[in-house]
């Protein structure tokens, strides 16, 4: 049973390139969430998905980012024009599609360094 | 938005002992997690409580939703509990966003 899968596990960019993260859900999971851990701080609610619906984006900043969770293949998060400031772990997570039991799995994350 | 607050910040411990962590939440609740991250950074799913007393070896949990309020027990400390412990909380309907706290960094050492 393999758990929530991300890639890459490490990524560096330079200021001013694009970021793609990737986040394979959990078998049987419908549901993504993207979250965003800034060095020594918690974790911060970004976006949330459903196959091929944003259900939730006010984590999201309005510029630069985006999410997609296509019918087929991994949900993406995007970064355009990376800044220093976007240096952070990037964790997705799944949940099953069940109301009453809404448990979330996380994955390993993705370490984004900007140079 | 939901506030969620973990006590204490830090806690240092000698191996073998006992501890009680602490989260409090401002609202309602249908989803509270407790997790672990690890020195690598990874998260571990620890328990998923939004109610009542839940136990997985060393480690218990209880949440009084009523209250407002969850705890995580951790008994006969190792090494390997060192970390950052995190209460996370959903909202009682709507969106199911977790909200997490800040965190206890827990040091255990030998």
């Amino acid at each position: 049973n393999a758990g929530v899968m991300q890639n890459p596990r490490h990524l560096v960019r330079r200021r001013g390139q694009e970021a793609r993260l990737r986040c394979s859900p959990m078998k049987g999971h419908s549901h993504v969430y993207w979250y965003r851990q800034l060095p020594e701080e918690g974790l911060k609610f970004m976006v949330y998905l459903q196959k091929e619906n944003i259900i939730d984006e006010s984590g999201m900043p309005k510029e630069r980012f985006s999410a997609e969770f296509p019918k087929e293949g991994p949900s993406i998060l995007r970064i355009q024009q990376v800044v220093r400031g976007d240096s952070a772990a990037y964790f997705c997570a799944s949940s099953p599609p069940v109301q009453a039991y809404n448990e979330q799995f996380f994955g390993p994350g993705t370490r984004l360094t900007v140079l | 938005g939901i506030q969620v607050e973990q006590s204490p910040p830090d806690l240092i411990l000698q191996e073998g002992a006992n501890s009680t962590l602490r989260c409090n939440f401002s609202d309602s609740v249908n989803n509270l997690q407790w997790f672990h991250q690890n020195p690598w950074g990874q998260l571990i799913n620890l328990f998923y409580i939004p109610s009542g007393t839940k136990q997985n070896g060393r480690l218990s949990a209880t949440t009084v939703a009523t209250e407002r309020y969850s705890l995580l027990y951790i008994s006969s400390s190792q090494t390997t509990d060192s970390g950052v412990y995190f209460c996370a909380v959903g909202p009682n309907f709507g969106n199911e966003k977790l909200t997490f706290g800040t965190g206890t960094r827990l040091t255990i050492i030998p």
